[in-house]
């Protein structure tokens, strides 16, 4: 089966401007989470979408935002970007929810200037 | 609150010599504990998870309830151990609250 797949890899947006992050999750799974990555926070949930639901959401502000279609593939959007949301985000697949493993994607790397 | 404490940053180890990466957990329910792996360029990924109590890489993690920890172990580190390890704590709904991390340099 093919992994998860994120899109696009790397990104360089301005302070100011919004970012769509696309991820498609392993076929056959239908929940997908989201985390960013910094050096200075480390590992940070976003939120959870399951069934186009959101399930579950982070301390994040709601500049972040997401979504699930039908097929299970998921999108990222911040808006109004700023300097620290500059990060590796991650998306993650899982079958289903609670203590399923989660398979991770590469990885989009956002950089705000 | 649900905490995960991974107290070193950086374990340098030489090769063939034992590993061990600390993890602390704070957690009111009955913990299921995994750990992450991420090497150089690669994505993350599972190493084990206490649950399937499985070895991998030759890699072990016991749960002591006791002293709240799922340390990582091996007996014999390689060069290819090298690498990012993440303890991980998932609430009831899979929400994975991750440790800081402890960067693994294995020198020849």
């Amino acid at each position: 089966k093919a992994g998860v797949t994120q899109t696009p890899r790397y990104l360089i947006k301005t302070r100011g401007q919004q970012v769509t992050l696309s991820c498609s999750p392993i076929s056959g799974h239908r929940s997908v989470s989201w985390y960013q990555q910094t050096p200075g926070q480390g590992l940070q949930f976003l939120f959870e979408y399951f069934s186009e639901t959101q399930r579950n959401k982070g301390n994040f502000p709601g500049r972040f935002s997401g979504r699930q279609f039908s097929n299970s593939r998921s999108e990222m959007n911040v808006s109004t970007l700023e300097l620290g949301d500059s990060a590796l985000y991650l998306c993650a697949s899982s079958v289903g929810r609670g203590l399923e493993t989660q398979y991770f994607g590469p990885g989009t790397r956002l950089l705000v200037l | 609150a649900q905490r995960v404490t991974q107290p070193e940053k950086l374990l340098s180890v030489f090769k063939g010599a034992p590993v061990e990466l600390k993890c602390n957990y704070s957690y009111s329910g009955s913990p299921e504990l995994f750990w992450y792996v991420q090497y150089s360029r690669q994505r993350l990924q599972l190493l084990l998870r206490h649950i399937s109590r499985e070895s991998i890489k030759g890699f072990t993690a016991d749960l002591n309830k006791g002293e709240t920890s799922f340390h990582l172990k091996k007996p014999f580190a390689q060069e290819e151990d090298s690498a990012m390890y993440y303890c991980a704590l998932p609430d009831s709904w899979g929400k994975l609250q991750f440790g800081a991390g402890t960067q693994v340099v294995v020198t020849p």
